[in-house]
Parts: C-alpha cells; sequence; structure tokens
C-alpha cells in the first residue's frame, strides 16, 4: 500500500530555534500534502494543505510566517516552525495524497517539544 | 460546513465482546467516508472506507456501511482482540481532498 514517510519522529529543541520536519511519499506521487497539529487525547486539526509547485493554503487562525510550508517536488513537502516556543510543543502529522478523491496516507507523525 | 460527530470514549471492552462505534456527519454534497485508526505514539492508517450510499468497507473483522438516509458511517467488529486498542477516527472527505475528523473514540480491550 501507499507509504508516507515523516521525520524525524521526535525532536526536543531549546526555544527559539527553528525545526524542519519532513514528508515524504515514498511510492506514490502526492499532488497534494496535508499537515496537522494534533493536541493530547484531540483529534486532528488541519494546519494547511500543499499542492505541488504553489503556494501552501493555510487554514484560519494558522500562522503563515510561523509554519513554513515547501512542496518542492511531487514526493516531498516540508513543514519549519520557525523560532519555536513551548505552545508549538505538539504532534504534527503529515498526508498525502495522489489524485483528485483519493484517501489521504498518514506519516507516524511527529512529537515536537520545546524546551 | 461539514462536520462529523462520533461518540466519546473512552470505551472499554473486554476481549471478544463486540464494539460499535457511532458516528454521524453533516456536509454538502456527497462526501466519502472514512475510518482511520491510531495506535498510541502513532500518525493514523486508513482502516476502511466508502465512497457513496450503502457501500460497505470491510477490513480486518471491522465493517461499516455508508447510511445517506440517517448520515451515519458506524464502526462495527464483532469479536475484538487486545490488539484492537487504539484510537478510532471518523472523517469525511469532500472537493479537494480534505478531510473532517470526528473528535476519535479510544477503545481499550481488556484481557
Amino acid at each position: 500500500g501507499a507509504v508516507v514517510s515523516q521525520h524525524p519522529s521526535r525532536v526536543i529543541c531549546k526555544s527559539g530555534t527553528s525545526v524542519k520536519i519532513e514528508c515524504r511519499s515514498l511510492d506514490f506521487q502526492a499532488t497534494t500534502m496535508f499537515w496537522y497539529r494534533q493536541f493530547p487525547k484531540q483529534s486532528l486539526m488541519l494546519m494547511a494543505t500543499s499542492n505541488e509547485g504553489s503556494k501552501a493554503t493555510y487554514e484560519q487562525g494558522v500562522e503563515k510566517d510561523k509554519f513554513l510550508i515547501n512542496h518542492a517536488s511531487l514526493t516531498l513537502s516540508t513543514l519549519t516552525v520557525t523560532s519555536a516556543h513551548p505552545e508549538d510543543s505538539s504532534f504534527y502529522i503529515c498526508s498525502a495524497a495522489g489524485h483528485q478523491n483519493q484517501p489521504q496516507h498518514f506519516g507516524d507523525g511527529t512529537r515536537l517539544s520545546i524546551l | 460546513g461539514d462536520s462529523v460527530t462520533q461518540m466519546e470514549g473512552p470505551v472499554t471492552l473486554s476481549e471478544e465482546a463486540c464494539l460499535t462505534i457511532n458516528c454521524t456527519y453533516t456536509a454538502t454534497g456527497y462526501p466519502s467516508l472514512f475510518w482511520y485508526v491510531q495506535y498510541p505514539g502513532e500518525g493514523l492508517q486508513l482502516l476502511l472506507k466508502a465512497t457513496k450510499a450503502d457501500d460497505k468497507g470491510s477490513n480486518k473483522g471491522f465493517e461499516a456501511t455508508y447510511r445517506k438516509e440517517t448520515t451515519s458511517f458506524h464502526l462495527e467488529k464483532g469479536s475484538v482482540q487486545v490488539s484492537d486498542s487504539a484510537v478510532y477516527f471518523c472523517a469525511l472527505q469532500t472537493a479537494g481532498n480534505k478531510l473532517t475528523f470526528g473528535g476519535g473514540t479510544r477503545v481499550l480491550v481488556k484481557p
């Protein structure tokens, strides 16, 4: 089946550091990738949708300058949390979809802890 | 807007018991419906899906039927195992591949 690899799985950084998370579709071309944030014992909150070669579409309330998304190829999207602070600590999950109306396939998530 | 409502957990069961997790939705148009499962510390895995009314999705002993008349997509399994302990998310997908998730239901199966 379709495989999405997310890296790193866990990162612990000092406040003020910028952190990059990678999301790769390993065996299919992802025309669209999604980034979610999940707080403990809660559902997934969509942060942004990115299409290859174009700017990401951010959900209301998500800071574009804080969460930089790049989708440079059909197999790779990156999320950079800039100048991270403790309140940015969370579980970030990416997903990828091939063609229109195809199911999303999820990465294993990245647990970000900012000290 | 689109929304998904699923029963709150946690649901605690004994092994071999029957499991039902209710899920209802509101959406414009004709969404596809999904159940995802999340094991501790991991991302989401697609469990099953249905793309039109009366379709039944099934996988690993789990089933769910797309009921347009009741706007429901309840998840069922006849005999659960300890390994089924996880959080289950109901979701709908509309145009643009965007998913709308329910709040998740935590299931704990005891030996």
